[in-house]
């Protein structure tokens, strides 16, 4: 089956680190781009960071940039978020998401999303 | 950065009706423009992508037209199903953004 699936997320407190992983399965993880996009409670979707299939090519929203670092194990099929100096505006469902087209030179064509892990910032 | 502005942010049509939702880039994204579904509760799901091309198993009640700066989004018969929030999001140039998403809801 196709899937990715989420953890890492949690309770964390302003100034700390989290670390989410992204297990993925079902489809050669090396040929596709993936993202991390976060939603915040009742609010819509927010691109987060990207990283290309061969790791070439990575990005960030301006608002985690420096902060946060996405990366990827092809051996593990496995994505990353390492998440620091952790604000109360991080606080959100974040999807792990796959692109659609592999070895594709643009971000995204967002075709496959986790269910998401919940990551709440909170003193 | 491109912004995208969706419209309107909610509705409320009968089931069987013709559904019409709108995105406006603040500059030419070509057709690189995509619509995705999120029900309550769960993840979203790319429905269209390239302005009009449908995923793999969507329906075809689900369609998407547009290119430059205008789009379209239309479910030609509403069904319960639908009830969701759809989201448009360019990824002509970075960061990739969504519109502000349109609320779904049947009469």
């Amino acid at each position: 089956e196709v899937q990715l699936v989420e953890s890492g997320g949690g309770l964390a407190q302003p100034g700390t680190s989290l670390r989410l992983s992204c297990a993925a399965s079902g489809f050669t993880f090396d040929d596709y781009a993936m993202h991390w996009v976060r939603q915040a409670p009742g609010k819509g979707l927010e691109w987060v960071a990207g990283i290309s299939w061969n790791s070439d090519s990575i990005d960030y929203a301006d608002s985690v940039k420096g902060r946060f670092t996405i990366s990827r194990d092809h051996a593990k099929k496995s994505l990353y978020l390492q998440m620091n100096s952790l604000r109360t505006e991080d606080t959100a469902l974040y999807y792990c998401v796959k692109d659609k087209i592999p070895f594709f030179a643009y971000f995204g064509i967002f075709a496959l999303w986790g269910q998401g892990t919940q990551v709440t910032v909170s003193s | 950065d491109i912004q995208m502005t969706q419209s309107p942010s909610s509705l409320s049509a009968s089931v069987g009706d013709r559904v019409t939702i709108t995105c406006q880039a603040n500059q030419d994204i070509s057709n690189y423009l995509n619509w995705y579904q999120q029900k309550p509760g769960k993840a979203p799901k790319l429905l269209i992508y390239d302005a009009s091309n449908l995923e793999t198993g969507v329906p075809s009640r689900f369609s998407g037209s547009g290119s430059g700066t205008d789009f379209t989004f239309t479910i030609s018969s509403l069904q319960p199903e639908d009830i969701a929030t759809y989201y448009c999001q360019q990824y002509d140039n970075l960061p990739p953004r969504f519109g502000g998403g349109t609320r779904v809801e049947i009469e």
